[in-house]
């Protein structure tokens, strides 16, 4: 299994919907949970941070924890054609800040105007 | 601010061949990385160092060397490439904004592909 998992994709929605991103890990120790934005030929940049459980806001995202399921997932709201890009899911273990972050294989989404 | 920078960009070498990625940052961050990018795989950790003086493996690790020169620099080394490792080769470096918010900066990486 692997440690960080998430689905594919293309995921596609129309201008102005909700995007549902989903991310699964194999670690129950993992401490923090992070949302790397990629654009097709560039380099990730972090979008969302989460720490403990519950829901975390900023602007237009989103992003939901639950440890017990072992589950963190991404929403956008308001979808935008701007927000098309490769969306990775990313988990550190540990508790000490040499830990290593897993990075799951990203999802692709398109925002269809 | 610069960031991180990567050299080369592009890069085209023969197997059997050996070449060396530059990194560096200037944000005065303790901890860079090493990954490679294939489709379909995500990012997957080579090298990181959690401070000057120290580098440890991570998840693919086979076929590179690193050295952390200073702070600032840190090189991926192939020293006899092989096709399978044609991939684009990320840099990052980390700083902790607060409990658990470990954040990556990511270089704009090298197009390496090896023939």
């Amino acid at each position: 299994q692997k440690e960080v998992e998430q689905n594919s994709g293309p995921l596609s929605v129309p201008e102005g919907a909700i995007a549902s991103l989903n991310c699964t890990y194999s670690d129950r120790g993992s401490q923090s949970f992070f949302w790397y934005r990629q654009y097709s030929g560039k380099s990730p940049e972090l979008i969302m941070f989460i720490y403990s459980n519950g829901d975390k806001e900023d602007g237009r995202f989103t992003a939901q924890l639950n440890k017990a399921s072992q589950y963190v997932s991404l929403l956008i709201r308001d979808s935008q054609p701007s927000d098309s890009a490769t969306y990775l899911c990313a988990v550190r273990t540990g508790k000490t800040s040499y830990d290593k972050v897993i990075f799951g294989p990203g999802t692709s989404l398109s925002v269809i105007p | 601010n610069a960031g991180v920078t990567q050299t080369p960009k592009f890069q085209v070498l023969k197997t059997g061949q050996s070449m060396t990625l530059q990194c560096a940052q200037d944000m005065n961050h303790n901890s860079m990385y090493w990954y490679r990018q294939d489709p379909g795989m995500g990012l997957r950790l080579i090298y990181y160092s959690a401070s000057e003086g120290t580098t440890d493996k991570g998840e693919v690790p086979n076929g590179y060397n690193v050295s952390r020169l200073n702070k600032r620099e840190f090189s991926l080394r192939l020293e006899s490439a092989a096709p399978s490792q044609t991939s684009v080769y990320f840099c990052a470096s980390q700083w902790i904004a607060g409990v658990g918010e470990h954040t990556q900066y990511f270089g704009p990486g090298t197009r390496l592909t090896v023939l």
